[in-house]
């Protein structure tokens, strides 16, 4: 079965550092590849998907995204983290004919210092 | 366009009660797929019904069920309702049957007394 592995339950960074989220993803094919963000009490917002083409993805809010092959990865970045960025950032896969099933990691909570 | 509307936001149930939760996709979705989320278990499959038709479904209980209309609009239901039913429930909308953006609302809080 398809897993999605975000090792950093919870990380901390000061507001203009850089960010990068871990993501790894087991599955015999590549699948689609997806970064929500949920604020508290909030619905998913997606930031960015991967479906084939370019390595590197762009998203909202400053948030861009790489695709390595060869290491099962899909790992979120930002190069200056701003206050509002203080939320929870799940990874998600969906197998490629699979329908629209996301499969979800655990999520990384984010807290920004002032 | 609007996004995904789910109704109510907020409902409160006793044990052993049903309920019945309201999704209205994004206009011109035809997938529509539901997510319980809870603290200790996290964001979980339910099922995804793509024009009217159960096309995946997850490891919950019978309990668990959903329907489809003909304007993809959606419907899940849970019946003899449990405390640990307590949880946020998202419904997602997305276009097309694979390989495409999957678009969440704001979920519906329950929580069962």
């Amino acid at each position: 079965a398809q897993s999605v592995t975000q090792p950093d339950i919870h990380i901390t960074v000061s507001e203009g550092a850089s960010l990068e989220l871990r993501c790894n993803y087991s599955y015999g094919a590549t699948p689609y590849l997806f970064w929500y963000v949920q604020s508290p009490g909030q619905g998913l917002q997606l930031l960015l998907k991967y479906f084939s083409g370019d390595t590197l993805v762009q998203g909202i809010k400053g948030f861009e995204a790489e695709f390595k092959r060869s290491q099962s990865s899909f790992n979120l970045r930002k190069p200056s983290v701003h206050w509002s960025d203080a939320a929870e950032y799940f990874c998600a896969v969906v197998r490629t004919g699979g329908g629209n099933k996301l499969t979800f990691g655990t999520g990384t909570q984010l807290k920004v210092e002032l | 366009k609007a996004g995904v509307t789910q109704t109510p936001r907020y409902l409160i149930k006793t044990r052993g009660q049903q309920v019945t939760l309201s999704c209205s996709p994004i206009s011109g979705h035809r997938s529509v797929s539901w997510y319980q989320q809870t603290p200790g278990q996290g964001l979980q499959f339910l099922f995804e019904y793509f024009s009217e038709t159960q096309r995946n479904k997850g490891n919950f209980p019978g309990r668990f069920s959903g329907r489809q209309f003909s304007n993809s609009r959606s419907e899940m239901n849970v019946s003899t309702l449990e405390l640990g039913d307590s949880a946020l429930y998202l419904c997602a909308s997305s276009f097309g049957n694979s390989g495409n953006t999957i678009y969440f609302g704001e979920g519906s809080w329950l929580t069962v007394v």
